[in-house]
């Protein structure tokens, strides 16, 4: 099965610090999905990445997919405390059937 | 477009009962994913359903747990004879198609709590 190993686990920061999370599999990426979960709630989609190189932006958030290396980073600029949550990476399993996420990062932006 | 709903939100039962949740895609969705996330731990993926079909349950546990999607109606997972390990949350997902791009942004139900005595 894909593994995806998220860094860092939970992250604390002051508002309107910039951060990123990581996000590395195991295996070939075939598309990479970022969603972001409020505590005790479903998740939201963020952005998918399809490409290598790929990079798109939503208000202050940004990913990038760097295939060769199949990690995918988000970072977040001038972070406010309505970024808190857990951000999750997903991604399609080889055969398309599954879909599995990777193992989360808990922020935490204090104002 | 009321989007993905789960039901119950919150259920409690004794170990041994029978839990069962359910879950109604998007309109227009025919696809449908179950996962489970333990308190601490990340989603694991549990099961791919389409209509009437199992595409892939490799992530069921193989005894008392069982997937359904009908023609007409909710998908519903069923756990028989729950224990204290299976108290979880559940969730459900959605998505149009299964494959090409675009078909795997999943859309997310609030999901079901499960808390087993």
């Amino acid at each position: 099965s894909q593994e995806l190993e998220q860094s860092p686990q939970s992250l604390i920061v002051q508002e309107g610090k910039n951060l990123t999370i990581n996000c590395t599999s195991s295996k070939t990426l075939y598309g990479l999905y970022w969603y972001k979960q409020k505590y005790g709630e479903g998740l939201i989609f963020l952005m998918m990445l399809q490409k290598g190189g790929e990079e798109k932006s939503h208000e202050k958030i940004t990913a990038k997919l760097d295939e060769k290396k199949q990690q995918s980073s988000l970072h977040i600029t001038a972070s406010q405390p309505s970024h808190a949550g857990i951000y999750l990476c997903g991604a399609p399993g080889p055969g398309g059937n599954q879909f599995y996420f990777g193992t989360g990062t808990s922020l935490t932006v204090i104002p | 477009n009321a989007g993905v709903m789960q039901n119950p939100r919150h259920l409690v039962r004794r170990r041994g009962q029978e839990a069962r949740l359910r879950c109604s895609p998007m309109k227009g969705h025919s696809h449908v994913y179950w996962y489970r996330q333990l308190p601490e731990e990340g989603l694991k993926f549990m099961v791919y359903l389409q209509k009437e079909n199992i595409i892939d349950e490799s992530g069921m546990p193989k005894e008392r747990f069982s997937a359904e999607f009908p023609k007409e109606g909710p998908s519903i997972l069923r756990i028989q004879q729950v224990v204290r390990g299976d108290s979880a949350a559940y969730f459900c997902a959605s998505s149009p198609q299964g494959q090409g791009a675009g078909a795997n942004v999943l859309t997310f139900g609030a999901g079901s709590r499960l808390t087993v005595l």
